[in-house]
């Protein structure tokens, strides 16, 4: 059974970095078939999928348009776990932030971390 | 990007009622749809995906169908736990979308 434990912060301050972790118990981040997913829902916005990264014999990283010159998503193989790094935030970034498992060789998310709510406030 | 429309956005149903949630892309997008159940405070649960294939565990009472553009979630018989908020997800294309959701509350 696979599981996505998240970690972070809960409050961030304007034009600082976010950052969160997802760790993976039941199946590896270097997997060749599954891919690694963040999303973040917020009432404004709804559910919004931010980036992800996988390996297929390299790493590959893609990143929604709407925030791709502020996110950075890591693997940490030595941890089998990934991040998410948001930079210079504002509060529209306010939501709860979920990390998600791509189901292997399909396109939904099979598995997800139990969520954090990030308030981006002074 | 492809957008997913929910309809309605909340209904109100009691336990036994039949529920049919609809979900329109903005494009075709074959079967590559999923469907997902919310609850307060937590994340979505995946219930179908490609369209009609039930995930592992889910109820019996929830199927899924449709193709092109046009999907259908349906509850045949609604039980006190499935009052929830519901969404739809395309695959077809990236970046994955997701619906704006339906809430199924208590009538």
């Amino acid at each position: 059974q696979v599981q996505l434990q998240q970690s972070g912060p809960g409050l961030v301050r304007p034009s600082q970095t976010l950052s969160l972790t997802c760790a993976i118990s039941g199946d590896s981040v270097s997997t060749n078939s599954a891919a690694w997913n963040w999303i973040r829902q917020s009432p404004s916005r709804g559910l919004e999928w931010l980036g992800r990264t996988y390996y297929r014999s390299k790493w590959y990283n893609y990143y929604a348009v709407s925030v791709k010159s502020r996110i950075t998503i890591n693997p940490d193989t030595s941890k089998n776990q990934f991040s998410l790094q948001l930079n210079s935030v504002t509060p529209e970034d306010t939501a709860v932030y979920y990390c998600a498992r791509e189901s292997p060789n399909w396109g939904f998310f099979d598995y997800w971390g139990q969520g954090t709510l990030v308030t981006v406030s002074s | 990007a492809i957008q997913l429309t929910q309809s309605p956005s909340s209904l109100s149903a009691s336990v036994g009622d039949r529920v049919t949630i609809s979900c329109r892309a903005s494009q075709g997008i074959s079967g590559a749809l999923a469907w997902y159940q919310q609850k307060p405070g937590k994340a979505p649960k995946l219930l179908i995906y490609a369209a009609s294939s039930l995930d592992s565990g889910v109820p019996s009472r929830f199927s899924g169908s449709g193709s092109g553009a046009d999907f259908t979630l349906t509850i045949s018989s609604l039980q006190p736990e499935d009052f929830a908020t519901y969404y739809c997800q395309q695959f077809n294309s990236y970046p994955p979308t997701f619906g704006g959701g339906t809430k199924v509350e208590i009538k």
